[in-house]
């Protein structure tokens, strides 16, 4: 069985910093891209981040360039989410994905307030 | 970045009537290799996102055969022949042809 467990999120005041973390199983991690998203209160799905299978390709939305970085550990089947310079907008739950959404974890809330 | 128009946003649907969503892209979603790169997700309350249709037709593995998606370029559909009371949430289309991919604004299904 597919399982991907996030964790790493919590509070945090404007301006400061992240790390989410999400560990897969039930699958070969190192042969899938791998995404991060979020949903944000009381609005739609937005997706924040790829990267390919060896990291060597990474993709991010615009509003998180130079403030995300994404990496994975393939020997650790371990996916993360560096987030810096924290905004209110960047409120959301997170949620890490396999390869075009086939399978999602619960997701971590990241809350951004003072 | 691509638009991505989903229609209706509200949906009241009977019980054991159909349903239609319809997901209109500003830009072609074929992607050089020929495939639509056109995805559905349903959205529970409380509950992570499922991905129910891949390439704009593919139902993913134990998704009922009620649910199917048809279109091309950039018009595309989503129906359910025969609404259940486990369909009710929130029903994306999203695009990973063009970076960034892009969700629609979600489509909320409840049961009238």
């Amino acid at each position: 069985e597919v399982q991907l467990v996030e964790s790493g999120g919590g509070l945090v005041q404007p301006g400061g910093s992240l790390r989410l973390s999400c560990v897969a199983s039930g699958f070969t991690f190192s042969s899938y891209w791998m995404s991060w998203l979020r949903r944000a209160p009381g609005k739609g799905l937005e997706w924040v981040a790829t990267m390919n299978q060896d990291g060597s390709e990474k993709y991010y939305v615009d509003s998180v360039k130079g403030r995300f970085t994404m990496s994975r550990d393939n020997a650790k089947t371990s996916l993360y989410l560096q987030m810096n310079n924290l905004r209110g907008e960047d409120t959301a739950v997170y949620y890490c994905a396999r390869d075009g959404g086939v399978n999602w974890g619960q997701g971590t809330l990241v809350a951004v307030s003072s | 970045d691509v638009v991505m128009t989903q229609s209706p946003l509200s949906l009241p649907v009977t019980l054991g009537q159909p349903a239609s969503i319809s997901c209109r892209s500003s830009q072609s979603l074929v992607y050089s290799d020929g495939n639509t790169r056109l995805f559905w997700f349903h959205e529970r309350p409380g509950q992570s996102p499922r991905r129910l249709i891949y390439k704009v037709s593919d139902r993913d593995s134990g998704v009922p055969d009620r649910f199917s998606g048809s279109g091309s370029d950039t018009d595309f559909t989503l129906e359910i022949s025969r609404v259940e009371a486990e369909d009710v949430g929130v029903y994306y289309c999203m695009q990973s042809t063009h970076w960034p991919h892009t969700f629609g604004q979600g489509t909320k299904l409840e049961i009238k």
